[in-house]
């Protein structure tokens, strides 16, 4: 079973309109951190927040912001006004005992 | 200042042949990572090594091998290269322990094309 679960594969969305990457994971621990990854067309991987599970807060930092939901076991994440530098592949993973990567939501902003 | 490192950034060979790609951190982390991304752009870790203990997902060929000469490196020696082999791969380190949360450090990745 997928330990992390990014449903949405390709997303495509028009310059300044907002977008929300969904996260969904499952574990049975109650000690955990959950992460976002941005992967820029150049190939870096770049981190971009982490969450430990007893902070149910939700974060903003500029643009982006996370909301996240142990009821529903979600971490997603939010661009507003996206622009075209946000073009990426979006990672999300868990950290438990091991650390596990959901397969990545590839997000297109068109001028 | 760069925290893992990876060389190198481009690897061509052919099939058949053997190649290393090298990966240090200056982080002074416990755990390396070995990560393979496929052209669909899924992250799949290969090993995860410290001091301890060497950890292999069990779907990687034995061509495969992890090579820790200390605990700042963790070199990937591949063996008679497969043209599926070819995809990025990248080095990573994290402090595991119970108060870490074994945040993953990556390098910038190893771009290897097999012809």
């Amino acid at each position: 079973a997928q330990k992390v679960t990014q449903a949405q594969t390709e997303i495509s969305v028009v310059e300044k309109e907002d977008v929300t990457l969904d996260c969904v994971y499952e574990t049975r621990d109650t000690t955990y951190y959950l992460f976002w990854y941005k992967q820029p067309p150049s190939g870096e991987l770049v981190f971009l927040i982490r969450r430990n599970s007893f902070d149910e807060q939700n974060e903003i930092s500029g643009r982006y912001s996370w909301n996240f939901q142990k009821s529903t076991s979600s971490f997603n994440f939010t661009i507003t006004a996206s622009q075209v530098v946000d073009s990426a592949v979006y990672f999300c993973a868990l950290s438990e005992s091991q650390f596990y990567f959901g397969t990545g939501t590839s997000l297109t902003v068109i001028p | 200042d760069t925290a893992v490192s990876q060389t190198p950034k481009y690897l061509v060979t052919q099939m058949g042949n053997d190649k290393s790609i090298k990966c240090e951190q200056n982080l002074g982390h416990d755990t390396m990572y070995w990560y393979k991304q496929d052209s669909k752009k899924f992250l799949k870790i290969m090993f995860s090594y410290n001091n301890k203990e060497l950890i292999i997902n069990e779907t990687v060929p034995n061509r495969f091998s992890p090579k820790s000469p200390d605990k700042a490196h963790l070199n990937l020696h591949i063996n008679s290269l497969e043209l599926g082999d070819s995809a990025v791969y990248f080095c990573a380190s994290s402090q595991v322990g119970t108060r870490a949360n074994n945040e993953q450090f990556f390098g910038p990745g190893t771009r290897l094309t097999v012809l």
